[in-house]
């Protein structure tokens, strides 16, 4: 079945950086769009940023750009996303999601970014 | 584009129907015809899930007491009778630019 799991969340003071992952297996991931979407705790859902099946096509959140990277590796299923100069606003809980229309979402990693 | 969800919390009976509301800032209907309307849910605890899309489709395994309707910029998700299953926070989002989600309905039994 399709899978997705988050990693590489964790305390990190403001400024810092980050690096989460996801790994997916189930279904053929070079065939798919991805996005990385979030939830800062007790709120709603905010896509971050997508990539298309080589990368080729990205779009960031305005909140987010010039921070962050999103990117994939097609080989290695996998799906990641370079965050920087992270700020106290940028907690919260990252979900890899598969597809345009977002159908399957992985269990989240969380950030949280606090001094 | 921006996505309103009315009401942001409902109490239902079970058994009862309910009704969220979602109006998008412009029309989500794509040169190809299709319209990139869809509803997801979040139950306690979990991660969302998709439950409709393109508005009216049922996604894999969604009972059929779930139903979406709609057109332009204006949409609606109908539950024909509630279950408890049903609690969680439903969020409607649009695709035809980038993604944006409404705010996010909480469902909750009376």
């Amino acid at each position: 079945q399709v899978q997705l799991v988050e990693s590489g969340g964790g305390l990190v003071k403001p400024g810092g950086s980050l690096r989460l992952s996801c790994v997916t297996s189930g279904f053929s991931f070079r065939n798919y769009y991805m996005s990385w979407i979030r939830q800062a705790p007790g709120k709603g859902l905010e896509w971050v940023s997508y990539i298309d099946y080589g990368g080729a096509t990205i779009h960031y959140a305005d909140s987010v750009k010039g921070r962050f990277t999103i990117s994939r590796d097609n080989a290695r299923n996998s799906l990641f996303l370079q965050m920087n100069s992270l700020r106290d606003d940028d907690t919260a809980t990252y979900y890899c999601v598969r597809g345009n229309s977002l159908a399957y979402w992985g269990r989240g990693v969380v950030v949280a970014v606090s001094s | 584009i921006v996505m309103t969800q009315t009401p942001l919390s409902l109490s239902v009976t079970p058994g009862q129907p309910a009704s969220i509301s979602c109006r998008s800032s412009r029309s989500l209907l794509y040169r190809d015809g299709k319209t990139y309307l869809y509803w997801h849910v979040q139950k306690p605890g979990q991660s969302p899930q998709l439950l409709m899309y393109e508005v009216s489709n049922r996604f894999s395994g969604v009972p059929d007491r779930f139903s979406g309707s709609g057109s332009g910029t204006n949409f609606t998700l109908k539950i024909s009778r509630v279950e408890a299953e049903d609690v969680g926070t439903y969020y409607c989002m649009q695709s035809i630019e980038v993604y944006t989600f409404g705010q996010g309905t909480k469902l909750e039994i009376k």
